[in-house]
């Protein structure tokens, strides 16, 4: 079966470093993405990764390291809007291609 | 322009009703996709065009009909819902079909009474 898991929900403080993990199950894999999405607002593209390794931008970054399976999306320098929800989405492979999202994970950014 | 807009903003709907959704997008993309997100679950797709041309429905019941009438704008046709159809209808498109991140509309939030 094709399978994507991270956690639920997460809490951290504002300023502080947060990672949210992914490790994902799939027919196949054409590139991992991260989305965020603020409550009642649909989701906003953060991040793309099809090889392994880490892509920067600004105070986000993505991790990808396809032979285990796993991502990882760092915040640093957290602020009170990046309370959100942050959906790990993976793209699969073949003619049937779609993506397969995660549940997502809630972010509280506390003060 | 790099925004995908969706019409309706809200809508309240009885079962015995016939309602349309509407999504527009002008960066030229040629894969567009009908969403529906309930409340703390992620997007579950429902339709995919691709160059216009319907090329997945997952297995939507027929009370919600898609339509393509031109690359830039994406219809969907409501006609006796349920309640529990009730929930978030989010528009996005990209430049090929499941390739490449996503552009979401804001969506449409639908209320079936």
């Amino acid at each position: 079966g094709q399978n994507i898991d991270q956690p639920t929900e997460m809490t951290a403080t504002e300023g502080a470093i947060v990672q949210i993990n992914c490790t994902y199950q799939t027919s196949g894999f054409n590139g991992l993405f991260w989305y965020q999405q603020h409550a009642g607002e649909a989701p906003t593209f953060l991040s793309y990764n099809v090889l392994d390794g880490l892509e920067e931008k600004g105070r986000f970054s993505s991790f990808l390291s396809r032979s285990k399976g796993y991502s990882y999306l760092l915040l640093k320098e957290l602020q009170m809007k990046d309370s959100a929800s942050y959906l790990c989405a993976v793209s699969n492979a073949g003619n049937n291609r779609k993506l397969i999202w995660g549940l997502g994970t809630s972010l509280a950014v506390n003060p | 322009d790099t925004e995908v807009t969706q019409t309706p903003k809200h809508l309240v709907m009885g079962m015995t009703n016939k309602k349309s959704l509407k999504c527009e997008q002008h960066m030229g993309h040629r894969a567009m996709y009908w969403y529906k997100q309930k409340a703390k679950k992620p997007p579950e797709l429902m339709f995919v065009y691709s160059y216009e041309k319907l090329s997945i429905n997952e297995s939507v019941p027929s009370r919600f009909s898609p339509e393509c009438p031109n690359s830039s704008l994406l219809n969907l046709h409501l006609h006796a819902l349920q309640p529990e159809d009730s929930a978030l209808y989010l528009c996005a498109s990209n430049w090929g079909a499941n390739t490449g991140e996503l552009f979401f509309g804001e969506g449409s939030r639908l209320t079936v009474l």
